[in-house]
């Protein structure tokens, strides 16, 4: 009964690969989210969908695409990994845009 | 540019030793602040939501206060269960878009 899930928990990839990062929320919630979690533990929003459309879209290189077939699915697509894209990516579910968030488990990106 | 600060970046305190973690903002368009738990290896975990100055929250040994330029996390008698690293965010909205920013967290080791 996990309310938002991840999948995979751990990824490792060599530089240049193209891999993509689930999510699923059981919560019924509009809105959810990516987060880039670095080594420093800083916690930074990358994009936010509502009702399958997109609403936040901060300044991330447009090797990172969202999709999010349905309102319960946001899907994170990356093309040309490189190092700097190794963190832990965190996706986030909310009733509305203005609520609290939920989190899921993280997936632990390692690009070698 | 907004921005939110979180300080001590780690505390330790012995079990019963009560302690206060702030969190500064500045950001225009204030629509709530959060406070989070994270544990080692998880997503945050939802602790309290204030909107406005002169809101407090509370549960069990925490108590979350709110100004017009930061927060306080109050952490009263506390146990080796409460050692996580806190973390605190601001919705801030502005022209009719919102963004989430996050400070980098407060380490916090409880030692019994």
């Amino acid at each position: 009964d996990t309310a938002v899930s991840q999948t995979p928990k751990y990824l490792v990839t060599q530089m240049g690969n193209d891999k993509s990062i689930k999510c699923e929320q059981n919560l019924g919630h509009d809105t959810m989210y990516w987060y880039k979690q670095d080594s420093k533990k800083f916690l930074k929003i990358m994009f936010s969908y509502n009702n399958k459309e997109l609403i936040i879209n901060e300044t991330v290189p447009n090797r990172f695409s969202p999709k999010s077939p349905d309102k319960a699915h946001l899907n994170l697509h990356i093309n040309s990994l490189e190092l700097g894209d190794s963190a832990v990516y965190f996706c986030a579910s909310s009733p509305g845009g203005q609520e609290t968030q939920y989190f899921g488990p993280g997936t632990r990106l390692l690009v070698l | 540019e907004d921005q939110v600060t979180q300080s001590p970046e780690a505390l330790r305190l012995q079990e019963g030793e009560s302690s206060s973690l702030n969190c500064s903002y500045t950001v225009s368009g204030l629509r709530g602040l959060f406070w989070y738990r994270q544990d080692p290896g998880k997503g945050p975990e939802f602790l309290f939501t204030l909107y406005s100055a002169g809101e407090e929250k509370e549960k069990e040994r925490l108590k979350a206060t709110l100004t017009k330029k930061e927060s306080f996390l109050h952490i009263t008698a506390p146990k080796p269960e409460d050692s996580a690293t806190y973390l605190c965010a601001v919705r801030a909205s502005t022209s009719g878009t919102y963004k989430y920013i996050f400070g980098t967290g407060t380490r916090l080791k409880v030692l019994a």
